[in-house]
């Protein structure tokens, strides 16, 4: 079985310019969550989507951070216009959505934004 | 606020001595606690998790933690540790059965030959 995958593993952009991550979750997971980890400090979450449904987005840093689930499969987080305090490692996690249950991570992207 | 914290930055043990990794968490109600590791380039893993029952979790990799409710803590323990143990831990809580993981600030473990 496929674990959640996360593309691109790193990617390197200016200050200004767009950036869109992807995540595949688990087959039949229908909760999705991003996360988010700056250098040196805790993972905070970002959102978390039942299905296509945002659940919660109360960690989303402002209105440049966008993120969509289409039909309740792969989802995407699109930053724009990137800003440097953007840098960081994007985690996304997947879970079937059982009380209790694990929420099972990829390998994360790494942005760097110069 | 409700968190979990993780006392140590670094925990530095030798191979084949016990090793602990600190957490504490002050959360209302009852916690459900986990931990995970990151190994390098490589994404978080889920090591083991307390919902409710024993106290004493045992895990993957022969980890274990004991949830210790009067003294707020869910340490990370194992009883040998090995070189290929070294990597970055995080404890977690959620504040009900689904939704988000509130992290620690994440402990890097070394073990030397």
């Amino acid at each position: 079985e496929a674990g959640v995958t996360q593309f691109p593993s790193h990617s390197v952009i200016e200050k200004g310019q767009t950036v869109t991550l992807r995540c595949d979750p688990i087959s039949g997971h229908d909760n999705l969550y991003w996360y988010r980890r700056v250098m040196g400090k805790e993972i905070k979450f970002l959102l978390h989507f039942v299905k296509e449904s945002k659940q919660d987005e109360s960690g989303m840093p402002n209105n440049r951070f966008l993120a969509e689930r289409t039909g309740g499969t792969y989802s995407t987080l699109k930053v724009q216009p990137a800003e440097l305090e953007d840098s960081g490692v994007y985690f996304c996690a997947s879970s079937p959505g059982l009380p209790g249950d694990i929420q099972y991570f990829g390998a994360g992207t790494r942005l760097s934004v110069l | 606020a409700q968190s979990v914290a993780q006392p140590e930055d670094q925990v530095n043990v030798a191979e084949g001595n016990p090793l602990t990794v600190k957490c504490t968490y002050s959360v209302s109600g009852n916690p459900y606690l986990f931990w995970y590791v990151q190994y390098p380039n490589r994404g978080l893993q889920f090591l083991l998790k307390y919902i409710t029952g024993d106290n004493l979790v045992k895990g993957s990799y022969g980890f274990e933690a004991e949830f210790n409710k009067s003294q707020t803590s869910f340490h990370l323990k194992k009883p040998s540790a090995l070189v290929s143990d070294s990597a970055l831990y995080f404890c977690a809580y959620r504040g009900s059965t689904l939704g988000r993981l509130y992290f620690g600030r994440g402990t890097q473990l070394t073990v030397w030959p």
